[in-house]
């Protein structure tokens, strides 16, 4: 059974201040890993898509890599802004049989950028 | 291009009724997807529907029931309702076997009491 995990559960910066949140997950076998933005009571906005073959994806300020074998994706964040506060979820995509796929996300970590 | 509507936005229910929340997919997806997320933690995975038939279910009882529509989009129902089913309920569509990941609609409230 896929599992995933984030590490910090919440973060605090200084708005400007460039930051890594980390995530892991327990079963190497993945399709793609999805990290997704989320505003409090809100649905989840995708941030950035990197299949199993790509080491990694920038999108703007936005970088995420992805290390398969060792089960671990990092989110870095340059220059962080106010408007970055949210709570960032990774997920990932794993055959989970009968041609069908299953996305397992973590628990988030929650991201104050303080001005 | 509509992206995942859900509807409706909230609901407040009483224990023990039953309720049915609806989706939407994306345009030229064929895959719904729902998730249960309660405060403070990841979405939990209900059940995937696929060519209108049920393909993958995660760990919840048979309260919980889907449906899928010729066009794609889907119904999650929920019977007998506890104090516990209160949470976001997220719908996300995708396009079998794609490599383009999912997409998430902004999710139902649904508060039980």
């Amino acid at each position: 059974k896929q599992e995933v995990t984030q590490i910090p559960a919440a973060l605090s910066v200084p708005e400007g201040e460039n930051l890594v949140l980390n995530c892991s997950f327990t079963d190497s076998a993945i399709y793609n890993l999805q990290w997704f933005r989320q505003d409090p009571g809100k649905g989840l906005t995708s941030l950035l898509l990197i299949q199993s073959s790509q080491r990694e994806q920038t999108s703007g300020r936005l970088n995420a890599s992805l290390d398969k074998s060792s089960g671990r994706s990092t989110l870095y964040i340059a220059a962080s802004q106010p408007g970055d506060s949210a709570t960032y979820l990774c997920a990932v995509r794993s055959y989970s049989g009968a041609g069908s796929y299953q996305l397992t996300f973590g628990k988030g970590t929650k991201l104050s950028v303080i001005p | 291009d509509a992206g995942v509507t859900q509807s409706p936005t909230h609901l407040i229910k009483t224990r023990g009724q039953q309720v049915t929340l609806r989706c939407s997919p994306k345009s030229g997806h064929d895959t719904v997807s729902w998730y249960q997320q309660a405060l403070g933690q990841g979405p939990q995975f209900i059940f995937q529907y696929y060519e209108e038939e049920e393909r993958q279910r995660g760990n919840f009882p048979d309260r919980f029931s889907g449906h899928q529509f010729p066009n794609y989009s889907s119904e999650l129902n929920v019977n007998a309702l506890l104090l516990g089913d209160s949470a976001l309920y997220l719908c996300a569509s995708s396009f079998q076997g794609s490599d383009y990941g999912y997409t998430f609609g902004s999710g139902t409230r649904l508060t039980v009491v």
